[in-house]
């Protein structure tokens, strides 16, 4: 089956400009990720999504970053204005349900704000 | 909040040695699943525990469940360097999120 596609791969920007992340989660899969990882250290959960719902964002950042999934398959994320610290590699991961089971990453987005 | 702490944070072995990076919470876990992200690549699942005391194996891979369901390790049997790379647990609270841990990050020296 083919995998999580993200789109773009690296994107290099400057602060305070702004940039948006694509996913295309696997066919069928209704729960949707985005994670943000920065150098050395884990994935840390932003967003997630059930088909076109928000599950939870407790941890994203609402004044900067912005996510949706209109029609419950494709999904951006927005970071607008960008700051030094955003930058990492965003991973857009998906799961068939809210089981949990098993989440499939993407290859990731590396984003640099000089 | 819900935490999940790994340790080692760094481990070197000799090709060949054993491995093993151990994963705590302080709160209960629903279930506790394990990633490999190598180097530059992105977190590929490899394994989900679920019951108390569970163990689990993945030829030279062995992985655990604590009795308490607070605990997981990962044990790697003559490591070999297809190997390498960073060892994420990364815990379920009952919530469907899963919380990552700090990860070990496994080099092997040839």
């Amino acid at each position: 089956e083919a995998g999580v596609a993200q789109s773009p791969r690296y994107k290099i920007i400057e602060k305070r400009q702004s940039v948006a992340f694509w996913c295309n989660p696997i066919s069928g899969h209704a729960t949707l990720y985005w994670y943000q990882q920065i150098l050395g250290q884990g994935p840390k959960l932003l967003i997630q999504f059930q088909n076109n719902g928000v599950v939870d964002d407790s941890q994203l950042p609402k004044d900067r970053f912005s996510a949706e999934r209109l029609k419950g398959v494709d999904s951006t994320l927005k970071i607008q204005p960008a700051k030094l610290e955003d930058s990492a590699v965003y991973l857009c991961a998906s799961s068939l349900d809210l089981s949990g089971y098993g989440y499939t990453f993407g290859s990731g987005t590396r984003l640099t704000v000089v | 909040g819900q935490q999940v702490m790994q340790i080692p944070q760094y481990q070197h072995v000799q090709e060949g040695e054993d491995f093993t990076t151990y994963c705590n919470s302080s709160t209960t876990l629903s279930n506790i699943q394990w990633y490999k992200q190598r180097p530059g690549g992105h977190p590929v699942f490899l394994i989900q525990l679920v019951k108390s005391g569970e163990v689990k194996k993945q030829k030279r891979l062995t992985f655990q469940f604590g009795e308490a369901k607070k605990n997981s390790s990962l044990h790697i049997t003559a490591t070999q360097t297809t190997d390498v790379g960073t060892y994420f647990c990364a815990g379920g609270f009952g919530n469907e999120k899963l919380t990552f841990g700090t990860g070990t990050r496994l080099t092997i020296i040839p």
